[in-house]
């Protein structure tokens, strides 16, 4: 059971949007950045979107995430078929045992 | 351009600790703005975060794992490590290395070593 939710399957056709969602509380995406990573099959996770909203450099402005209390949300428009992967949010925990880094289960995004 | 690799045995069998070495190239691990981390990844499973450490040798560590965690630091070869103690088959997975600023998640990934705990 992972800290944060996140559906586990999420599915479009290219050139849709798809938007993840992450679900979290109030000592986790309530007071802390979230960060959104793509994972392919076989493949280290490779960062997508830091501090809620920032991409990195080499990352298509296609990808976009928010935040809204203690909710964070991944966008995906003009769906491609190399969009196909893994997709993970996380975040810091302020939990009462020590912060940590806490994540989301994982979605599995298909494009059809 | 900064890499980490993680090293190691890829086969531990179960009740002994498992070891694991990263090594930062391209980088300074004793950099004032960086973490030093562990993540892993049961098999067809998520991301579970172990722990990390700076180069003073300052550690956070997952609660669930924190009583079988060590994480050390040598700057002087630019490596850390990871030591979990007393595994079982429910620690095979797929052990990343990673960096990350204090209260950040990981914005840098090691590409990932396989760890089977089997006798």
């Amino acid at each position: 059971q992972s800290v944060l939710t996140q559906p586990p399957s999420a599915s479009g056709t290219p050139g849709q949007r798809v938007t993840i969602s992450c679900s979290g509380s109030s000592s986790n995406i309530g007071s802390n950045y979230v960060y959104w990573y793509q994972q392919l099959p076989g493949t280290a996770p490779k960062l997508l979107i830091y501090r809620n909203n920032q991409r990195p450099s080499g990352v298509p402005d296609r990808f976009s995430g928010s935040k809204s209390g203690t909710s964070a949300s991944l966008a995906i428009s003009g769906l491609r078929s190399e969009d196909e992967a893994d997709y993970y949010c996380a975040a810091w925990d302020d939990s009462l045992s020590g912060p940590y880094v806490v994540f989301g289960g994982g979605t599995k995004l298909t494009v059809l | 351009q900064l890499q980490l690799q993680e090293s190691g045995p890829g086969l531990v069998k179960p009740s002994e600790t498992l070891s694991l070495t990263c090594t930062v190239s391209g980088g300074s691990i004793s950099s004032s703005s960086y973490y030093w981390g562990w993540i892993r990844q049961p098999p067809g499973k998520g991301l579970e975060w172990i722990g990390s450490i700076y180069y003073s040798g300052s550690t956070y560590y997952n609660p669930s794992l924190k009583s079988r965690v060590t994480i050390s630091v040598d700057t002087s070869k630019n490596q850390f490590s990871l030591k979990l103690s007393s595994v079982t088959a429910a620690d095979t997975a797929v052990y990343y290395c990673a960096r990350h600023r204090q209260y950040e998640p990981v914005d840098y990934w090691g590409q990932g070593t396989l760890v089977t705990v089997s006798s």
